[in-house]
């Protein structure tokens, strides 16, 4: 199985701050890695797909990168509602595997 | 507009059976490869099961493999998960969902919770 390995585990940030979260495989895994934020008792959403890909409706301040291993995600200016957990997720192969979360909180 | 209700959650004693179900709406469901996942109260996401577009070809996670199926009715749109030997482990909100681009975990459902206890 693909381990998928993020860093930090929670971190607490400013409104306006630049966040940048990584996510690092087991193994190469090309462009198939996904980003996921999920609210208390909500359902996750994608946020970016095939590592760099911004999903419809997301805006823009989120980004992201990486090919092969290591991947990040970025939130370029931080906003109350980006309270959240994020998760990545590989779709390489099966089993899908996610990254433990990073849980972000607003200072 | 596009849309996954799950349903079929509920408490099961340990080695008991529960079916969920997910309806579909809203996009071309007969397209779509089709997931469940689940969350443990206060855990992480964990990918359970994947099914083709056309129910082909099924996977699964290790740890539900003989117990759990999934299987689908593009005629009405659904997709479901049927627990059989139900462990404490198990316990979980298990969420529909479906094969976006490359793979990503694209439109969620609500989530249906399951709790396995006696």
């Amino acid at each position: 199985d693909i381990q998928m390995t993020q860093s930090p585990s929670s971190l607490s940030a400013s409104v306006g701050d630049r966040v940048t979260i990584t996510c690092r495989a087991s193994q190469s895994i090309s462009d198939y890695l996904h980003w996921y934020q999920q609210k208390p008792g909500k359902a996750p959403k994608v946020l970016i797909y095939a590592a760099s890909s911004l999903q419809s409706g997301v805006p823009s301040r989120f980004s992201g990168s990486g090919s092969g291993t290591d991947f990040t995600l970025t939130i370029s200016s931080l906003q109350p509602e980006d309270s959240a957990t994020y998760y990545c997720q590989q779709s390489y192969n099966t089993p899908r595997t996610f990254g433990q979360g990073t849980r972000l909180e607003i200072k | 507009q596009v849309q996954l209700v799950e349903s079929g959650g509920g408490v099961v004693q340990p080695g008991g059976s529960l079916r969920l179900s997910c309806v579909a709406s809203g996009f071309i469901f007969s397209d779509s490869g089709m997931h469940w996942v689940r969350q443990a109260p206060g855990k992480g996401l964990e990918w359970v099961a994947f099914i083709w577009y056309d129910g082909s070809n099924r996977y699964y996670v290790d740890s539900v493999k003989g117990r759990f199926t999934i299987s689908r009715d593009n005629s009405k749109n659904m997709v479901f998960l049927q627990m059989n030997s139900l462990r404490p482990e198990d316990t979980a909100v298990y969420y529909c969902v479906t094969d976006g681009a490359k793979g990503a975990f694209d439109i969620w459902g609500q989530g249906t919770m399951v709790i396995v206890s006696s």
